[in-house]
C-alpha cells in the first residue's frame, strides 16, 4: 500500500479484556516495528520483525504482549487481559533498511484505552 | 542498551527566532541519528538524519549537528514559524543495520507569532 495502516483507530476496552491490534506495512518493507505511545513518554520501543522473526523482543512489557508477523507482511500485537496501564498510542513502523540508515515510515497508530 | 535524553521538554520561542534542542547518547556504537516530527494529532515523520561520518547536515532552515566524541548531537531550526510548532524526537540506532531506533521522550516546541 501507499502507506502503513492500522487498525483499529480507536479502541476502548474493559479491563481483563483481550486485543488485537493489526499493522499493514508499505508494501516491501522487510522491517516492521511496534512503538507505544503514552502520555510524555516518548515513543517506547516493544519489538521488531525482520521478515516474519522477531530477533528483538525485548520492549514487550509482559507476558501479556505477544506479536506476530506472517507472510512478511501484516502484523498483529496481542495484549490479553488488559490493564488500564496499557492505555496508550500503538504505533506501527515498517522501513527498508540500507547501509547507515533507517527510514522509518509510521502508521497513524492504535488508540486503546482500558476503562 | 542505548539510552537517549533529549532537553527541553518544551520550548517556546517568538517566531523568527532559532530554536535549539539537544540529544545525549550512551552507546558509542550508535552510528545513525535520525529527527522525527509529530504535529498534533498526527503520526511521526522523519525530517532530517545524519550518520556518525558526518558532522553537520542542513536542510533548508534545519541543521543537525553531531559530536561523537562527547556522544550528543542537537537539532537547530532557524527562522521559526507557527508551523514548525510540534513535538521532535531524536533517536539513536544500534544493532545490525541500525534496526533498533531508541528515541528521546520528545520535546514540545511552540513558535508564538
Amino acid at each position: 500500500g501507499a502507506g502503513v495502516s492500522q487498525s483499529p483507530s480507536n479502541k476502548v476496552t474493559e479491563k481483563g479484556k483481550d486485543v488485537e491490534l493489526r499493522c499493514d506495512p508499505i508494501s516491501g518493507h522487510t522491517a516492521l516495528y511496534w512503538y507505544r505511545q503514552s502520555l510524555g513518554q516518548g515513543l517506547e520501543f516493544l519489538i521488531y520483525f525482520q521478515g516474519n522473526s522477531a530477533p528483538d523482543k525485548s520492549g514487550l512489557p509482559s507476558d501479556r504482549f505477544s506479536a506476530e508477523r506472517t507472510g512478511g507482511s501484516v502484523s498483529t500485537l496481542t495484549i490479553q487481559r488488559t490493564q488500564q496501564e496499557d492505555s496508550a498510542v500503538y504505533l506501527c513502523a515498517s522501513s527498508l533498511p540500507t547501509p547507515g540508515a533507517n527510514v522509518l515510515t509510521f502508521g497513524a497508530g492504535s488508540r486503546l484505552t482500558v476503562l | 542498551g542505548e539510552n537517549v535524553e533529549q532537553h527541553p521538554s518544551t520550548l517556546s520561542v517568538q517566531e523568527g527566532d532559532s530554536a535549539v534542542i539537544k540529544c545525549t547518547y550512551s552507546d558509542s556504537a550508535s552510528n545513525y541519528f535520525p529527527w522525527y516530527k509529530q504535529e498534533l494529532g498526527k503520526r511521526p515523520q522523519l525530517i532530517i538524519d545524519i550518520r556518525s561520518n558526518v558532522g553537520e547536515k542542513k536542510d533548508q532552515r534545519i541543521a543537525v549537528t553531531l559530536n561523537k566524541t562527547a556522544k550528543h548531537f542537537s537539532l537547530h531550526i532557524t527562522e521559526t514559524q507557527p508551523e514548525d510548532s510540534a513535538v521532535y524526537f531524536c533517536a539513536a540506532s544500534s544493532g545490525g543495520s541500525n534496526y533498533k531506533l531508541t528515541f528521546g521522550k520528545g520535546t514540545l516546541l511552540t513558535v508564538n507569532p
